[in-house]
Order: structure tokens, then C-alpha cells, then sequence
């Protein structure tokens, strides 16, 4: 069975600092992949998606992410954090029969 | 404004009682979804439907049932609420290149 994970539950940025959040996912072929990104009670905000073509994907609010066949893996980058980027994160792919498989999401804490 | 619309937004239901989560979008999207959403565990889906009058079960389908009868509405019920239930529930939405997300009912069964 097809599956996400990101690795890391929590994380802790600091301002200004770069950011990479990590996603790998087992699938048999190229799956759709996407980043979501969730602010305290609200609700889900596509960053970025990847169907196909260049494997480095830009995004919104300065988030970028690079996919990697070799590795199985789909990660996040920023290179300078924001306070308000403080959120949870969520790595997801699409299944063969268009669905979302989520990961458990990481949350990004960002110290001053 | 284009998009998703859940109701209610948040509930309180005793055990045992039946309850609809309503889901309504307005972009004539075939297919639509349901997950709910646990700390620690993700969101994980419950229920689809790839075009109206056919659904399917998702990862975690039971003591729930979905209809959709139309394009625009895909209704969640519980038919006997148990507190293992309690939740947050997002409505979703794709046209094949995408997916939207509605804002959520949180559901609180006691």
C-alpha cells in the first residue's frame, strides 16, 4: 500500500534561517505530489503541486520544492523563514484512483 | 466567491445520535471527499465520490455513509455517533488538476 511520511513531528526554526521539510512516499508509479500547509483552526492551503516536467517546483509565499525519483522523496524548502510561516505542514499524494494520501504533517515552530 | 461550504461549522452531539455533515461546492467539480483530521494522525479520507451518483470507501469508512446525488452536494452521516468520532471534518473537491478544501466542521461527540 502506497504511504507518506514525514519524518519529522515537530521542528524549530529560527527567523531568518532556511527551512527543509522532509516527505517521502512509497508508490509504485510517479505519483502526484503536493504540499499543504494549515494555520491553527483553519484549513487547508495548497504551497505547491507536481504532475510532471522540471522537478523543482515553485510555489506560494516564497516555498519551493524539489522532486527526487531516485529517492522516493518530495521536500519543502524556504531559505529564509518568516514568523508567520509558523504552521503545520502536510505532504500528500495522489492515489490511482484520485485520491489524497496525507502524511502526518510536521509542525513548524519559528523562535525569534 | 468560488469554493466549498460546510455546515455546521462545529457541533456537539451526544452518542447515539445521528447526525449530516454538509458539503456544497460551486465549481461543478466531479469529484469530491471527505476526510477527518486527527492530531497526530494527518488527515485521512473516509469516503469519495469521482462523479455524482457513484461513491466509493476510503481509508477509514465505517460509521459513515455519504450520497451524491447531484454535482454540488456530498453530504457525510453518521447514523449512530460514537466518541471516537469526534473529529474535524473537511469537505474536498477536484477537477483533475487540483484540490480544494472547504473549512472544516469540528465535531465533538460526547
Amino acid at each position: 500500500a502506497q504511504s507518506v511520511t514525514q519524518p519529522d513531528i515537530h521542528i524549530t526554526v529560527s527567523e531568518g534561517a532556511s527551512l527543509e521539510l522532509r516527505c517521502n512516499y512509497s508508490y509504485g508509479a510517479t505519483p502526484y505530489l503536493f504540499w499543504y500547509v494549515q494555520s491553527p483552526g483553519q484549513g487547508l492551503q495548497l504551497l505547491l503541486k507536481y504532475f510532471s516536467g522540471d522537478t523543482l517546483v515553485q510555489g506560494i509565499k516564497g516555498f519551493e520544492a524539489e522532486f527526487k525519483r531516485s529517492q522516493s522523496s518530495f521536500n519543502l524548502r524556504k531559505p529564509s523563514v518568516h514568523w508567520s510561516d509558523a504552521a503545520e505542514y502536510f505532504c500528500a499524494v495522489e492515489r490511482g484512483y484520485s485520491t489524497l494520501t496525507f502524511g502526518k504533517g510536521t509542525m513548524l515552530l519559528v523562535s525569534p | 466567491i468560488a469554493g466549498i461550504t460546510q455546515a455546521p461549522t462545529s457541533q456537539i452531539l451526544a452518542a447515539g445520535r445521528r447526525m449530516t455533515l454538509r458539503c456544497t461546492q460551486d465549481m461543478r467539480h466531479n469529484a469530491m471527499y471527505w476526510y477527518r483530521q486527527d492530531l497526530g494522525l494527518g488527515l485521512r479520507l473516509i469516503h469519495y465520490s469521482n462523479t455524482a451518483g457513484t461513491t466509493g470507501k476510503g481509508e477509514v469508512p465505517d460509521g459513515y455513509s455519504v450520497s451524491r446525488a447531484n454535482t454540488d452536494d456530498f453530504p457525510l452521516t453518521l447514523a449512530s455517533a460514537v466518541p471516537s468520532q469526534t473529529s474535524v471534518y473537511f469537505c474536498a473537491s477536484s477537477d483533475g488538476r487540483g484540490y480544494t478544501f472547504g473549512s472544516g466542521t469540528r465535531l465533538t461527540v460526547v
